[in-house]
């Protein structure tokens, strides 16, 4: 069984670039979760879907980042414009069924981001 | 509100030695409490969680996990340490806002010959 697919692995933008990251989960998992990592330090939680419908986007600084799961898949969360601060990685996870707090979550690699 | 402290940022152990990594918790609610494995640029593999039941939990690789309601504790433990231990450790708990995880720092464990 594939996991959780995540592209690009690593960019590197100048400040007030725009960029994308774009998620894959696993086949048949409804929920979808992207945290953001900062050096030293554990996940946060940015945004939940499940399904298609942002359940939690109370920690996205909805100023810059947006995101969205067309059709329930994959998700793409974009940052515009990007800066020095949002240097991290990026994960993206995905439980299989309606993210109760008991889940497993499965997470991809991660993309790591370096704001110039 | 729920937290996670986990104390030691970095420790590090003798091959064939006993690991020992502590996460204390606070919750408002029965907590869901997870540990998690991450090795360099890899994302985030589930060692073991706890929901209910039996507070002794076993994970993968040889760890396991003891729940204390009393202590709010969940300290993670591993009889003999492998050099493929070598890696970041999160505790993680969960149940007062349905999926999401929240986070301790981390506590990086080194393993030497």
């Amino acid at each position: 069984e594939a996991g959780v697919v995540q592209s690009p692995r690593y960019k590197i933008i100048e400040k007030k670039q725009p960029v994308a990251f774009w998620c894959n989960p696993i086949s048949g998992h409804n929920t979808l979760y992207w945290y953001r990592q900062n050096l030293g330090q554990g996940p946060e939680l940015l945004i939940r879907y499940e399904n298609e419908e942002a359940v939690d986007d109370s920690q996205l600084p909805k100023d810059r980042f947006s995101a969205e799961r067309l059709k329930g898949v994959d998700s793409t969360l974009k940052i515009q414009p990007a800066e020095l601060g949002d240097s991290a990685v990026y994960l993206c996870a995905s439980s299989l069924e309606s993210g109760g707090a008991w889940e497993t979550q499965y997470f991809g690699p991660g993309t790591r981001l370096l704001v110039l | 509100a729920q937290s996670v402290t986990q104390l030691g940022s970095h420790v590090s152990v003798s091959e064939g030695a006993l690991v020992l990594l502590r996460c204390n918790y606070s919750s408002s609610v029965p907590p869901y409490l997870f540990w998690y494995v991450q090795y360099p640029n890899q994302g985030l593999q589930l060692l073991l969680k706890y929901t209910t039941g039996a507070t002794l939990v076993k994970g993968i690789n040889g760890f396991e996990a003891e729940f204390k309601k009393s202590e709010t504790s969940f300290h993670l433990t591993k009889p003999s340490a492998h050099m493929s231990d070598a890696a970041e450790y999160f505790c993680a708990v969960s149940g007062n806002q349905g999926g999401k995880l929240i986070f301790g720092q981390g506590t990086e464990l080194s393993v030497k010959p």
